[in-house]
């Protein structure tokens, strides 16, 4: 069964501080998408990744940077948290992003920065 | 501004009730999806919408493609407290599949 996994269900961070947010699909998927979702916003893309070492920017990069060193693991950085970045962060992938794939996302990190 | 606009945000009904929530934009998409997303889970897949006019059934769920394919309604019947969750319809931005998503619409199914 498509799997993906988040590193964190629940993260308290300091304003300030670095932080790492993992996220690993086992389904061999070559694109891979950070949201956050915020009540009223929906989900907003942040960054996707379509395969090793490659990124692009979504809607709100700003404030994160995203690393894709293996196929699997797709990570979201905050590179000096600050207490606007409290959301829900969605990690998902798709197979081939030019069909009507779904998205399989994970549980979701909801992180709180103090 | 919101490329996709849910409708309504909030809905909570009796159990056994039908509603139906929309997904509407001023961009014509290829196709649209729904998501169901429960609390502590990320969205899952519920259905997709590719050609105008389409409609698709799965159980007591009815969702509908509109003809210019600007637009799409989800119906429930007889609804079930099993059905609360948040309903988000998503499409893509480009020929890319980069999908965007609405805000959703929070149903409450009230036993």
């Amino acid at each position: 069964d498509v799997k993906v996994t988040q590193s964190s269900r629940y993260l308290v961070k300091r304003t300030g501080e670095k932080v790492f947010l993992e996220c690993v699909q086992d389904m061999d998927h070559e694109n891979m998408f950070w949201y956050r979702q915020d009540p009223g916003l929906g989900l907003r893309l942040i960054y996707f990744s379509y395969d090793v070492k490659m990124k692009e920017k979504g809607d709100i990069p700003e404030g994160y940077s995203v690393s894709r060193e293996k196929k699997e693991r797709f990570s979201l950085i905050l590179e000096s948290a600050s207490t606007n970045q409290t959301s829900m962060y969605l990690c998902a992938s798709i197979g081939d992003r030019y069909s009507n794939q779904p998205q399989h996302f994970g549980d979701g990190t909801r992180l709180s920065i103090l | 501004t919101q490329l996709l606009e849910q409708s309504p945000q909030f809905l909570s009904i009796q159990e056994g009730e039908n509603l139906t929530v929309y997904c509407n934009s001023s961009s014509v998409f290829s196709s649209l999806q729904w998501y169901r997303q429960e609390p502590g889970e990320g969205p899952v897949l519920l259905v997709t919408v590719v050609t105008g006019g389409e409609v698709k059934k799965l159980k007591r769920l009815t969702f509908q493609f509109g003809d210019a394919r600007k637009d799409s309604s989800l119906h429930i019947t007889a609804a079930q407290p099993g059905d609360t969750g948040l309903y988000l319809c998503a499409g893509p931005l480009n020929n890319n599949n980069d999908m965007r998503f609405g805000a959703g619409t929070r149903l409450t199914v009230k036993p």
